[in-house]
């Protein structure tokens, strides 16, 4: 599967507790996406990667978050002390640098928060 | 901020009618407007995209139009199949912020009946 992938599909974490979720896209996609979805809601955006330059932050991603994408291909998003609202689907999009804006899309990690 | 808004929230239809969902953006910059499916559990997939230099597409029984005075968009299925219930989200790209993203529709529930 040549498509955006990510890990791990479910986690399940007590609050307070660090969690790290992993983006792997769309092999030489230079540009990376974040968003979070709600449940009966569209995807939010977080963060913009064009390879390994962290260019955009949404308002949205508060201190507790952090996202890196060190050599410019996978991605990771830790949240650091969860909170009960932090529980969302993490979704991770890539798209090619040149040629489109179309983004495709990862199945997500969804985050419940105990 | 930039927003979209999309109607209606949910549509049940019977096999073979046609669906509409329409949405409106609000910034003057968007010039991609791209449609996702998004089926339970799994991620969104692009189904079909317009940009701003056109003022429909038409891919067999899905179509978009665009309306850039009014800033409205609609995705228009015909023909519809049980196989066409899911989620449908609408998106506009906004440069708000210095960089390319997307700003999601809060999603139509279509439901297909045989």
């Amino acid at each position: 599967d040549t498509g955006v992938s990510q890990d791990p599909r479910h986690k399940i974490t007590k609050r307070g507790q660090n969690v790290t979720f992993r983006c792997d896209p769309i092999s030489e996609h230079n540009r990376l996406y974040w968003y979070r979805q709600t449940l009966g809601q569209g995807p939010e955006f977080l963060t913009y990667f064009q390879n390994e330059a962290q260019l955009e932050k949404s308002r949205l991603l508060s201190d507790r978050f952090s996202a890196e994408r060190p050599k410019g291909s996978f991605s990771t998003l830790e949240i650091q002390r969860t909170e009960q609202g932090d529980s969302a689907m993490y979704l991770c999009a890539s798209s090619p640098l040149a040629g489109g804006d179309e983004q495709y899309f990862g199945p997500g990690t969804r985050l419940t928060v105990t | 901020g930039e927003n979209v808004e999309q109607h209606p929230s949910t549509l049940s239809v019977q096999e073979g009618d046609s669906a509409v969902i329409k949405c409106t953006y609000s910034d003057s910059a968007s010039n991609y407007f791209p449609w996702y499916k998004q089926e339970l559990g799994k991620r969104p997939q692009l189904i079909i995209d317009i940009r701003s230099n056109v003022g429909e597409k038409k891919d067999q029984r899905i179509a978009v139009t665009l309306n850039k005075t009014a800033k409205h968009f609609s995705l228009h299925i015909t023909e519809t199949q049980p196989e066409d219930s899911a989620v449908y989200f609408c998106a506009a790209n906004s440069f708000s912020g210095g960089y390319n993203k997307l700003i999601f529709g809060a999603g139509t529930r279509l439901a297909v009946h045989p």
